[in-house]
C-alpha cells in the first residue's frame, strides 16, 4: 500500500459545480498535511495547508479526518482555471514530505 | 516573497552526456534543498537532499554517482546528471524551505531533461 493515496481521475466537472476528492494516508504518525496544485508541465504551488480543525480559502475548503485517516478538498463554484493536477502532501518527521501522485481535474464550460 | 529560479527550463541532450541544473534561492538563504524527479503522471519522488557545505543526502535507489549534487553556497544547488540515458527522461524539479523549520516549499519552475 502506497503511504499517500489519491485517485487519479480525471475528474470531468462542469463549470460552476462543487467537486471535492480525497486523499488517504497509511502513517498515523504523520503530522501535517497540505494540498498542492500542479499545472501541466509546470511545478507545484502550495494551495493550502489543512489543519485539524479545517480551513477554508476562499472556494476552497480543506479537511483532516485523523481517525479515518484521510485529507479532502472541496473546490466550490468551479471555475475553468481550477483545471490541474491536486497533489497530496503528507509529513510524518521532519524533512520527510511524501507526496501523492495527484488527482486530475478538469473543469469543461 | 521567497523564489527559487531554476535553469534551465528544459534541455534535450544526447545520452552519454552530462546536463547540469542549478537552483538558486532569492532573497533568502536556503541551507537545505531538496531534489526531486517527477515521471509523468507519478509524484514527486525525492531523490536527495542538499546540505550547504556538506554532503547531500540520496534517498535509497538514487545513485549518488549519477546524480551529482552541489550545495556549495547558501543560496545555489546544482544537480549534474552525469552520463544520461533516455530513462533519465524526467521532470526534475529543486525546492527550499523558506524559513527554517517550515514545512512549506518553495519550488524552482521545474527542469525538463528529454535524453535522445
Amino acid at each position: 500500500r502506497k503511504e499517500v493515496e489519491q485517485d487519479p481521475g480525471p475528474f470531468n466537472v462542469p463549470e460552476g459545480a462543487t467537486v471535492a476528492f480525497n486523499c488517504t494516508y497509511s502513517n498515523s504518525a504523520s503530522q501535517s498535511f497540505f494540498w498542492y496544485r500542479q499545472d501541466c508541465r509546470k511545478e507545484p504551488k502550495l494551495l493550502m495547508s489543512v489543519y485539524s480543525s479545517g480551513n477554508e480559502d476562499g472556494r476552497f475548503t480543506a479537511q483532516l479526518n485523523r481517525a479515518s485517516q484521510y485529507i479532502s478538498l472541496l473546490i466550490r463554484d468551479s471555475k475553468l482555471s481550477d483545471s490541474a493536477t491536486y497533489l497530496c502532501v503528507v509529513n510524518h518527521s521532519n524533512y520527510q514530505l511524501i507526496w501523492g501522485a495527484g488527482t486530475k481535474l478538469i473543469i469543461k464550460p | 516573497g521567497a523564489v527559487v529560479s531554476q535553469h534551465p527550463s528544459w534541455v534535450i541532450c544526447k545520452s552519454g552526456t552530462s546536463v547540469k541544473i542549478e537552483c538558486r534561492s532569492l532573497d533568502f538563504q536556503a541551507t537545505t534543498m531538496f531534489w526531486y524527479r517527477q515521471f509523468p503522471k507519478q509524484s514527486l519522488m525525492l531523490m536527495a537532499t542538499s546540505n550547504e557545505g556538506s554532503k547531500a543526502t540520496y534517498e535509497q535507489g538514487v545513485e549518488k554517482d549519477k546524480f551529482l549534487i552541489n550545495h556549495a553556497s547558501l543560496t545555489l544547488s546544482t544537480l549534474t546528471v552525469t552520463s544520461a540515458h533516455p530513462e533519465d527522461s524526467s521532470f526534475y524539479i529543486c525546492s527550499a524551505r523558506f524559513s527554517s523549520g517550515a514545512n512549506v516549499l518553495t519550488f524552482g519552475a521545474g527542469s525538463r531533461l528529454t535524453v535522445l
